[in-house]
């Protein structure tokens, strides 16, 4: 069964600071995978996504995230952070090549709160 | 009103009530899902439909049915629950339930049950 781990449940960084959230998943091969953030009281609302192609990704917000498969990892990057940016962000990965609906499997999620 | 909406936003509720959540979408979109969000734990995928028809139930009890009368409207009528099902329930929709579709979350509807 696949599966996604954040092993950051809470981070803190000082507004201007660079940001860097881990995302490993298992699954047998490479899966579509996506970072969502939650702000308070919101949805979710999707960053990010990769199907295929190059491993570097640019998102909304200024967010990126990179593919590295070797590490089965999909971490999520921002070169300065904004104290908008407190919120919790959540990785997904859905297994490609399915029909009959998007079946997201979500990580425990990483609560960032930004220092000013 | 754009994007997808929920109502009511919080609900507290008795275990021998029965209550329902709605929701709907305003994107035109095919595929609708319920998701349901406990402290501490992953986002848990319930029930899909695409086209108004049911494609995912995931092991959800019986105590939760879920009703999708048209592709704009998804319900989630609840019945004799239990203190652990207090949790935020997300609805979100996508274009047409393909992998690729990129999927539109609502605010959620806070559950307490008492």
């Amino acid at each position: 069964a696949q599966s996604v781990t954040q092993p950051d449940i809470h981070i803190t960084v000082s507004e201007g600071a660079s940001l860097e959230l881990r995302c490993n998943y298992s699954y047998g091969a490479t899966p579509y995978l996506f970072w969502y953030v939650q702000s308070p009281g919101q949805g979710l609302q999707l960053l990010l996504k990769y199907f295929s192609g190059d491993t570097l990704v640019q998102g909304i917000k200024g967010f990126e995230a990179e593919f590295k498969r070797s590490q089965s990892s999909f971490n999520l990057r921002k070169p300065s952070v904004h104290w908008s940016d407190a919120a919790e962000y959540f990785c997904a990965v859905a297994p490609p090549n399915t029909g009959g609906g998007n079946k997201l499997t979500f990580g425990t999620g990483t609560q960032l709160k930004v220092e000013l | 009103e754009t994007g997808v909406t929920q109502t009511p936003r919080h609900l507290v509720m008795g275990m021998t009530n029965k209550k329902s959540l709605k929701c709907e979408q305003h994107l035109g979109h095919n595929a609708m899902y319920w998701y349901k969000q406990s402290a501490k734990k992953p986002l848990e995928l319930m029930f899909v439909y695409n086209f108004k028809e049911q494609t995912e139930n995931n092991s959800v009890p019986s105590r939760f049915s879920p009703e999708c009368p048209n592709s704009s409207h998804l319900f989630l009528h609840l019945h004799t629950l239990q203190p652990e099902d207090s949790a935020l329930y997300l609805c979100a929709s996508s274009h047409s339930g393909g992998t690729t579709d990129t999927q539109y979350f609502g605010p959620g509807t806070r559950l307490t049950v008492l």
